[in-house]
């Protein structure tokens, strides 16, 4: 069973751009998950997919991050316009039942200059 | 107060002793509790689940759950080089979705 997929593995952008990050999670998975961790800080959550539904987007930092997974398959986190502060990795996981054990993506680079 | 702790380390043990790390968590209601491991630069991955007071044991893993007191510890048994890496402990939310994370804890176990 292939694991979780992220692209790209890296990206460098100019503040005030617009970069968009895809998350491909294992075949079956209805649950899908965002993940930010910031230089020096723990890894904290941006949101849930149900299938294609937003179950919980308590994490997402402001209204320049946009989360869609059409389809209920692979999804897309867009970050725009970005910032200095939105330079981090950005990581997906998923798992096939609520509450259970998730699967990490090997995650974005994401450096904002 | 910190969601879940973790003391950051470097925990420095030399191949073959045990290595010991812990994890406090504030959520009286956390049902579940994972440790994954990290090596720089990849993916958390996934090495110990516990739901249950007392202990499981996983291969030279054993992770101790104790809810009354809020704490988790992972014991790394026979330590190797390879395991060399960030453990990180998480706790979802009494919900069951969205993971809590530690700081994590950076292990070094030197030949």
């Amino acid at each position: 069973e292939a694991g979780v997929t992220q692209f790209p593995s890296h990206s460098v952008i100019e503040k005030g751009q617009t970069v968009t990050l895809r998350c491909d999670p294992i075949s079956g998975h209805d649950n899908l998950y965002w993940y930010r961790r910031v230089m020096g800080k723990e890894i904290k959550f941006l949101l849930h997919f149900v299938k294609e539904s937003k179950q919980d987007e308590s994490g997402m930092p402001n209204n320049r991050f946009l989360a869609e997974r059409t389809g209920g398959t692979y999804s897309t986190l867009k970050v725009q316009p970005a910032e200095l502060e939105d330079s981090g990795v950005y990581f997906c996981a998923s798992n096939r039942v609520w509450g259970n054990e998730q699967f990490f993506g090997p995650g974005t680079r994401l450096t904002v200059l | 107060q910190k969601e879940v702790e973790q003391n950051s380390g470097p925990l420095s043990v030399p191949e073959g002793a045990i290595a010991s790390l812990n994890c406090t968590y504030s959520d009286r209601g956390s049902q579940s509790f994972f440790w994954y491991r990290q090596y720089s630069g990849k993916s958390p991955e996934l090495i110990m689940s516990i739901y249950s007071n007392g202990d499981k044991e996983d291969g030279r893993f054993t992770a101790q759950l104790n809810k009354a007191s809020q704490y988790v510890s992972l014991l790394i048994r026979d330590s190797q080089p390879s395991d060399s890496a960030t453990y990180l402990c998480a706790v979802p939310k009494a919900a069951g979705n969205k993971l809590t994370f530690g700081g994590g804890t950076r292990v070094l176990v030197k030949p």
